[in-house]
Parts: structure tokens; sequence; C-alpha cells
């Protein structure tokens, strides 16, 4: 079992729909959790970083955490084309001075006009 | 300013060359990170630096060497090369708890 499972999609939905991405984990000593959004050969660009459990709210984006079930989920309001691109949840137990994150496979999104 | 910089942008080698990825963040963040990218996967953790000290190396072949000069930069050294060695390149810092910044990555083709 991996230590990060994300749904692979491809996920295709039209212009203003809700959008759902999830990702389950097995390592109950993460605490750090981020979610990454990625263009096309590009970078990964950070989304929203949340620790523990709770709820995070930027804008159209809400990053949600459940330790008790090893789940955590971003949701897109409102949705745009320029948000087709490939989403990566990451975590990390934090296990020293540094940051060694555990990426999920990442869920390609397209969003339709 | 989260701007993580890295050069250049698109590189192509062959396999006897030597040749240096750069990376550079003037945020203070005092880890420094390199990744491995192949189409369609996640990142790869390749080497961690720890205020400027390497602390982790995910046995990287030693083709691979990576250098900190100082808290500002990082550089990953290219040696004998394979052809599956093409890949994103991608550099990362973060201020050791926090969340990490990538930049836009290094596009590496080795012919």
């Amino acid at each position: 079992q991996k230590e990060v499972e994300q749904d692979p999609g491809p996920l295709s939905v039209p212009e203003g729909a809700i959008v759902s991405l999830n990702c389950t984990y097995s390592n109950s000593a993460f605490q750090y959790f981020m979610w990454y959004r990625q263009y096309s050969r590009k970078g990964p660009e950070l989304l929203m970083y949340t620790y523990s459990s709770g709820n995070k709210e930027d804008g159209r984006f809400t990053a949600q955490v459940d330790k008790s079930s090893k789940y955590i989920s971003l949701f897109i309001r409102d949705s745009q084309p320029s948000d087709s691109a490939t989403y990566l949840c990451a975590m990390s137990d934090y296990g020293g001075a540094t940051n060694k994150l555990i990426f999920g496979t990442g869920t390609l999104l397209a969003v339709q006009p | 300013d989260t701007e993580v910089t890295q050069t250049p942008k698109h590189l192509v080698m062959g396999m006897t060359n030597k040749k240096s990825l750069k990376c550079e963040q003037h945020m203070g963040h005092r880890a420094m990170y390199w990744y491995k990218q192949k189409a369609k996967k996640p990142p790869e953790l390749m080497f961690v630096y720890s205020y400027e000290k390497l602390s982790i190396n995910e046995s990287v072949p030693s083709r691979f060497s990576p250098e900190c000069p100082n808290s500002s930069l990082l550089n990953l050294h290219l040696h004998a090369l394979q052809p599956e060695d093409s890949a994103l390149y991608l550099c990362a810092s973060s201020q050791s708890r926090d969340e990490a910044f990538f930049g836009q990555g290094t596009r590496l083709t080795v012919v």
C-alpha cells in the first residue's frame, strides 16, 4: 500500500462546477498537508497549506483535513478553465528540520468552457 | 516574495558532458531540496540540504552531485548522465516546518 493515495482522474467538469479532489494516507504521523497545482511542464505551485485537522479557505479554494479518517480534500468553487492542471496533494511528518514531502500521484483536472 | 529561481529552464546534454543546474532563493529558508519529476508522475526527492549541510540523499547515483555554496544557492552538478535521466528537475525551499516552495524547474534532455 502506498503511503499516499490520490484519485487518479482524469476529471472533466464544466466551467462553474464545484470540484472535489481527495487523498487518503496511511501514516498517522503526518501533520502537515499541502495542495499544489502544476501546469504542464511547469513547477508545482503551492495552493494551500494546513496543519493538523480542520478547514482552511482561500478565495475559491477550501482545504479540509480529517486526521481521524486519514483523508484530505481540496474543493474548488466556481471552477474556471484556468484551473485546468494537475493537482498534487503532499504531506509530511516533519521528522526534523526539513520538509520531506510525500506526494500523491496527482489528479489531472480539465475545466471545459 | 515566494520565488525560487532555477536556471537554465531547458538543457540538452550529451552523455559525456558535464553541466550544472542552479537554484536560488531569497526567502531566508534554511532547507533546500532537489526533486526529479518524470512525465505524469509526482516529484521524487533526490537531496535535502539543511543549514547548508546535506541531510538526505535518497540513494541517488553518483553522476548527480549536489552542492550548497551558501544558504541562498543550491547547485546540482551532472556528469555522464544516461538518457533515462531526462526529466524535469525541481528545486524547492522551506523554512523548517513550513510549506515548501518550488521553482519552475529545468527540463533536462540527455542525448
